[in-house]
């Protein structure tokens, strides 16, 4: 069965250092998000992707946060200069239509020191 | 503001027996509405989801969820638990005026089954 993947599973980073989350969405979908939980907290989406472009994004997603389509088959999340409260479990997902049926990978845990 | 409301953080039932997990929200209109499971170490799998029509939905893993409009809520249900639906349950609506893409989510239902 198609799945989404998402690497790296943990990375651990010291504050202020740049970050790069990958994710390869299932091969047919045509709607990307990222999402995040917070230890003990809601899962929270930051934003969504669609023919090669931002289509919404959340507050959390600030100027520190960039994703990209690169190749045409990952989708990645960058976090140029991380804080302590960037630390969380990312989860990428996608979708074939815009419907809110969405397919998640199993997550980047994220730890910054 | 939108809301999605599970009341329940932590739930145990036996293996065999019924299971109703809880999730009201606040929307202002009828919304799309999703249950999502999170089992330990995977991401969020979509249990089933409710978008127009019948009121009583058939998901995945023998689910099922009710769409109550006059109480605004949309519960889950199993009519016997297996010991493998240990997992955690999230209720989610799409922001309203944005992308369906965009959930809110509750802050789950973490159920535990004993043998």
């Amino acid at each position: 069965e198609p799945e989404v993947t998402q690497t790296p599973s943990h990375q651990v980073t010291q504050m202020g250092q740049e970050v790069i989350l990958r994710c390869v969405p299932i091969s047919n979908h045509l709607y990307f998000y990222w999402y995040r939980q917070i230890l003990g907290q809601k899962v929270e989406f930051l934003v969504s992707f669609y023919n090669n472009e931002i289509s919404e994004k959340s507050e959390i997603f600030d100027d520190q946060f960039s994703v990209e389509r690169p190749d045409g088959s990952n989708f990645t999340l960058k976090i140029r200069s991380t804080k302590l409260e960037d630390s969380a479990m990312y989860f990428c997902a996608s979708s074939v239509h815009n419907t809110g049926e969405l397919f998640f990978g199993e997550g980047s845990r994220l730890t910054v020191l | 503001a939108q809301s999605v409301t599970q009341p329940d953080i932590h739930i145990t039932v036996s293996e065999g027996a019924s299971l109703e997990l809880r999730c009201n929200y606040s929307y202002g209109a009828t919304p799309y509405l999703f249950w999502y499971v999170q089992s330990p170490g995977q991401g969020l799998q979509l249990l089933l989801k409710y978008f127009s029509g019948d009121t009583l939905v058939q998901g995945i893993k023998g689910f099922e969820a009710e769409f109550k409009r006059s109480q605004s809520s949309f519960n889950l249900r199993k009519p016997s638990v297996h010991w493998s639906d240990a997992a955690e349950y999230f209720c989610a609506v799409p922001v309203r005026g944005g992308s369906q893409g965009n959930l809110i989510f509750g802050k789950g239902t973490k159920l535990s089954v004993k043998p």
